[in-house]
C-alpha cells in the first residue's frame, strides 16, 4: 500500500529552526509537495521536489532523498504565524496525489 | 498561482436536507477538480476525482448516491451532499490542477459543513 509518514506535532520557539520530515512509500513518484495549513483554512502551496536535493525558497527551504524515500521541511527564523500544520504529499505513477496526516507546529515565544 | 475559488465558505444545514458546493477555477480551465473531505485534526481525504463531461470517480467507501458530483463546464464543478447527517459535518475543498502541468494543486478556501 501507499503510506506518508510525518510527525503529528512538534514544538518550537519563536526565531529558532525546526525541520519537519516526512518518509514515504508510493506507487512511483512523480515529485512530493509541502503545504501549510492553518486551522479552518484549505492548504496553501509551499514547495515541490522532484529530484534530488535541498530547494531553498526564503525562510523555508525542502530537501528530498528519492532513494531513502525521504523528505524534509526547514522552517527558519520562526515566526508565531508560523504556527500551522504542515502537510507533505507525493505524486504517485498516476498522478495522483497522496497525503500525510500533516505535523501540527506549535511556535512557542 | 492559479485561483480556485469555492462558495459557499460554510454553511448550517438541517439534517435531512441537502447542500451543494461550487468550486470554480477562475483562471484556467480544469478538465480534472479534486474532492476532498477533512475532519478535525485529520488528513486531507480524497472523496472524488471529478471529470469534465464524464461521470466523477469515487474513492472506495465514499458514496456516490450522497456525494454527487458534477463537473458540466471546464471551470465548475459541485458537490452536493444529499440527505445530509450530522456526521457529514466536516470541512469540503476541492482542488484543481492546471492542464499539462505536474506542479502543485490549488485549493479552494474551503467549506465547513454543520449539519444540526
Amino acid at each position: 500500500g501507499q503510506n506518508i509518514d510525518q510527525p503529528t506535532e512538534m514544538t518550537a520557539t519563536e526565531g529558532a529552526i525546526v525541520q519537519i520530515n516526512c518518509t514515504y512509500q508510493t506507487s512511483g513518484f512523480n515529485g512530493l509537495f509541502w503545504y501549510q495549513q492553518h486551522a479552518g483554512e484549505a492548504p496553501t502551496f509551499l514547495s515541490y521536489n522532484v529530484l534530488d536535493g535541498l530547494e531553498e525558497k526564503g525562510r523555508f527551504s525542502s530537501f528530498l532523498s528519492r532513494s531513502k524515500g525521504y523528505s524534509y521541511l526547514l522552517l527558519k527564523e520562526l515566526q508565531m504565524k508560523d504556527s500551522a500544520s504542515y502537510l507533505c504529499a507525493v505524486m504517485d505513477s498516476n498522478y495522483q496525489l497522496i497525503w500525510g496526516a500533516g505535523t501540527k507546529l506549535i511556535i512557542k515565544p | 498561482g492559479a485561483v480556485v475559488s469555492q462558495h459557499p465558505s460554510w454553511v448550517i444545514c438541517k439534517s435531512g436536507t441537502s447542500v451543494k458546493i461550487e468550486c470554480r477555477s477562475l483562471d484556467f480551465q480544469a478538465t480534472t477538480m479534486f474532492w476532498y473531505r477533512q475532519f478535525p485534526k485529520q488528513s486531507l481525504m480524497l472523496m472524488a476525482t471529478s471529470n469534465e463531461g464524464s461521470k466523477a470517480t469515487y474513492e472506495q467507501g465514499v458514496e456516490k448516491d450522497k456525494f454527487l458530483i458534477n463537473h458540466a463546464s471546464l471551470t465548475l464543478s459541485t458537490l452536493t451532499v444529499t440527505s445530509a447527517h450530522p456526521e457529514d459535518s466536516s470541512f469540503y475543498i476541492c482542488s484543481a490542477r492546471v492542464p499539462g502541468m505536474n506542479t502543485e494543486a490549488f485549493f479552494g478556501q474551503g467549506t465547513r459543513l454543520t449539519v444540526v
